[in-house]
């Protein structure tokens, strides 16, 4: 398998501030990394997708300026909800992608958002 | 856009007995299909995946079957445990083949299925 790492695994904040979630790819080098949203006892819903370098591709109904994805690295990607609210509050799951694992995709832990 | 269908959306077995998943797909481009185990509060976890060139794949009591012609494949585990129970999610890709390999791009999951083992 591959490691991917999600932080923070939880996090509350106010509404009206900001919260980034970093995913790391630790033992591989993502070209690709999938942002996902997931409301309880439903499926993963697609994001966003980021390739490192370039701006990440969003799916519809997504807004880009809420929703703030950076694949700097090879191995890093963020998002930044902006402005939050609370019908923002989601698990958010990243996963990510690279050569070296066969371009098989794998999941971070998730990161559980509540806005306040 | 690729569509997938999974059923049932829960299922109960009993300690021992097997399990089997369905799901079809609407995209014949896909050909990478991958089944996650997802616990509760957790990331999905890759438990086994196949690819079109396939019929059948199989890990200890975990198996993948592909029917390209029909559109669907299945996720069967015998032998259940206690700890298998969790919600499962298939999912469908298309790979683009390149000079580093075959790239597979976003997936496309089903609704999952809540999986209850008895002791």
């Amino acid at each position: 398998g591959a490691v991917v790492s999600q932080h923070p695994s939880w996090v509350i904040c106010k509404s009206g501030t900001s919260v980034k979630i970093e995913c790391r790819s630790l033992d591989f080098q993502a070209t690709t990394m999938f942002w996902y949203r997931q409301f309880p006892k439903q499926s993963l819903m697609l994001m966003a997708t980021s390739n490192e370098g370039s701006k990440a591709t969003y799916e519809q109904g997504v807004e880009k300026d809420k929703f703030l994805i950076n694949h700097a690295s090879l191995t890093l990607s963020t998002l930044t909800v902006t402005s939050a609210h609370p019908e923002d509050s989601s698990f958010y799951i990243c996963s990510a992608k690279g050569q070296s694992k066969g371009n098989t995709i794998y999941f971070g832990e998730g990161s559980w958002l509540t806005v306040v | 856009g690729e569509n997938v269908e999974q059923h049932p959306s829960t299922l109960s077995v009993q300690e021992g007995d097997s399990a089997v998943i369905k799901c079809t797909y609407s995209d014949s481009a896909s050909n990478y299909f991958p089944w996650y185990k997802q616990e509760l509060g957790k990331g999905p976890q890759l438990i086994i995946d196949i690819r079109s060139n396939v019929g059948e794949k199989k890990d200890q009591r975990i198996a993948v079957t592909l029917n390209k012609t029909a559109k669907h494949f299945s996720l069967h585990i015998t032998e259940t445990q206690p700890e298998d129970s969790a919600v499962y999610f298939c999912a469908a890709s298309r790979g683009v083949l390149n000079a580093g390999g075959t790239s597979y791009g976003k997936l496309t999951f089903g609704q999952g299925t809540i999986l209850t083992v008895h002791p």
